[in-house]
């Protein structure tokens, strides 16, 4: 079974500032996609980036990016030029490539990320 | 585009009772998930339904089911009611399980379910 792993709780970072968010998972599969959810107190998860494992190049959406390691199972979120409006719980997540598999997505537990004025 | 919707926003029970939660997907998807968000636990998969079938089941006792009507949207039941079923359940859809698994599944906002 696959799992992922988010070892900070919470983060915190300046306004305009740069943070990085932790995310490692363990799987045997080699086909598969990850994804960035944010979660604000309105409680809405919106989709923030995703990765597919096959492609090297790492995902990038505006202030967005990621750093994907697929050797080292490790799928870390860069958000630039942090704004008060990115105060919110991250969650990172697997999903298998379908291949008759389960389409269900496996979370980690997140990261309370605070952004200081 | 309506995203997806949940209904009730807010649903208490007291112990023992059975509640339903629903959800309309985004016009146009045939998948259906549910998630349980629990205080401390994270989001954990409940049901998958996808063109009216049932397609896997997380690890959740048999008093947690659903169904998946003709027109996609879905219901959620959980009969005799425990304390530690107070969460959060999350709807998401996607465009269904023909296509390639990186259509994203887009959430809704959610019903919290409070057990008294």
């Amino acid at each position: 079974a696959q799992t992922v792993t988010q070892s900070q709780p919470e983060m915190s970072v300046q306004e305009a500032e740069t943070v990085t968010l932790s995310c490692t998972y363990d799987t045997s599969e080699s086909d598969y996609y990850l994804f960035w959810y944010k979660q604000p107190p309105s409680r809405q998860m919106i989709l923030v980036i995703r990765q597919e494992a096959y492609k090297q190049q790492n995902a990038t959406e505006n202030r967005f990016s990621v750093n994907f390691q697929k050797a080292a199972k490790s799928f870390s979120l860069k958000i630039s030029d942090s704004q008060l409006g990115d105060a919110a719980m991250y969650f990172c997540a697997y999903r298998s490539y379908y291949q008759g598999g389960s389409e269900k997505l496996v979370f980690g537990k997140g990261t309370k990320l605070t952004v200081n004025p | 585009e309506a995203g997806v919707t949940q209904s009730p926003t807010h649903l208490i029970k007291t112990r023992g009772q059975q509640a339903t939660l629903r959800c309309s997907p985004i016009s146009g998807h045939t998948s259906v998930y549910w998630y349980q968000q629990a205080l401390g636990l994270g989001l954990q998969f409940l049901l998958w339904y996808d063109e009216g079938e049932e397609r896997n089941r997380g690890n959740f006792p048999p008093r947690f089911s659903g169904r998946q009507f003709p027109n996609y949207s879905s219901e959620l039941n959980v009969n005799a009611l425990e304390l530690e079923d107070s969460a959060l359940y999350l709807c998401a859809s996607s465009p269904g399980s023909l296509l390639p698994s990186n259509q994203p599944q887009h959430f809704g906002d959610g019903t919290r379910l409070s057990i008294l």
